[in-house]
């Protein structure tokens, strides 16, 4: 089993509405939980940061985790084509800066 | 976030020779820097993690001999790829390491490398 696990897709969403991407993992000690947006050639930049259970929202971005479920998603409201790129979840483990990424979703927002 | 860059930005070899790849931590002292690998349509791969002043920490599979890297100061960690051959051929991208595990962590613009 991979220590995170993400739907490679592609997933094509319509401009304007909600993309749904989701990422589970499967360390029960891992302690932080990060989306990166990377678009094509270049490298990932931040999207979201998340740490506790619940829903943490920026802009049009919601994070959200579920511990128990092992579960983390993100949800990109009024989707726009500049979102389209790849997306990547990071965890890492109680006391360690090492991040695992998932092999990230390529997202495409058809207009 | 932190700002971080990386030299060359590209570049193409010959196989058997070396590369070296820049990776400077602009506005924050990094104890550490993690070296990652990223091959065409997989995602990103940890290579090492380098600390300022000691010796690199390689992930299995990955050879220390080939991948030469140096963290000589705060504020500057080197790659170098020595011998290298087609199958080296990937981007490589620096983050530096942050103040503790819940911090955010920034990458590097990333290097791609071609070798011919």
């Amino acid at each position: 089993q991979k220590e995170v696990e993400q739907n490679s897709g592609p997933l094509s969403v319509p401009e304007g509405a909600i993309a749904s991407l989701n990422c589970t993992y499967s360390d029960r000690g891992s302690q932080s939980f990060f989306w990166y947006r990377q678009y094509s050639g270049k490298s990932p930049e931040l999207i979201m940061s998340i740490y506790s259970n619940g829903d943490k929202e920026d802009g049009r971005f919601t994070a959200q985790l579920n511990k128990a479920s092992q579960y983390v998603s993100l949800l990109i409201r009024d989707s726009q084509p500049s979102d389209s790129a790849t997306y990547l979840c990071a965890v890492n483990l109680i006391g360690n800066e090492k991040l695992t990424f998932g092999t990230g979703t390529r997202l495409t927002i058809i207009p | 976030g932190a700002v971080v860059s990386q030299h060359p930005s590209w570049v193409i070899c010959k196989s058997g020779t070396s590369v070296k790849i820049e990776c400077r931590s602009l506005d924050f002292q990094a104890t550490t820097m993690f070296w990652y690998r990223q091959f065409p349509k997989q995602s990103l791969m940890l290579m090492a993690t380098s600390n300022e002043g000691s010796k690199a920490t390689y992930e299995q599979g990955v050879e220390k001999d080939k991948f030469l890297i140096n963290h000589a100061s705060l504020t500057l960690s080197t790659l170098t790829v020595t011998s290298a051959h087609p199958e080296d051929s990937s981007f490589y991208i620096c983050s530096p390491g942050t103040s503790g595990p819940t911090d955010t962590q920034y990458f590097g613009p990333g290097t791609r490398l071609t070798v011919l």
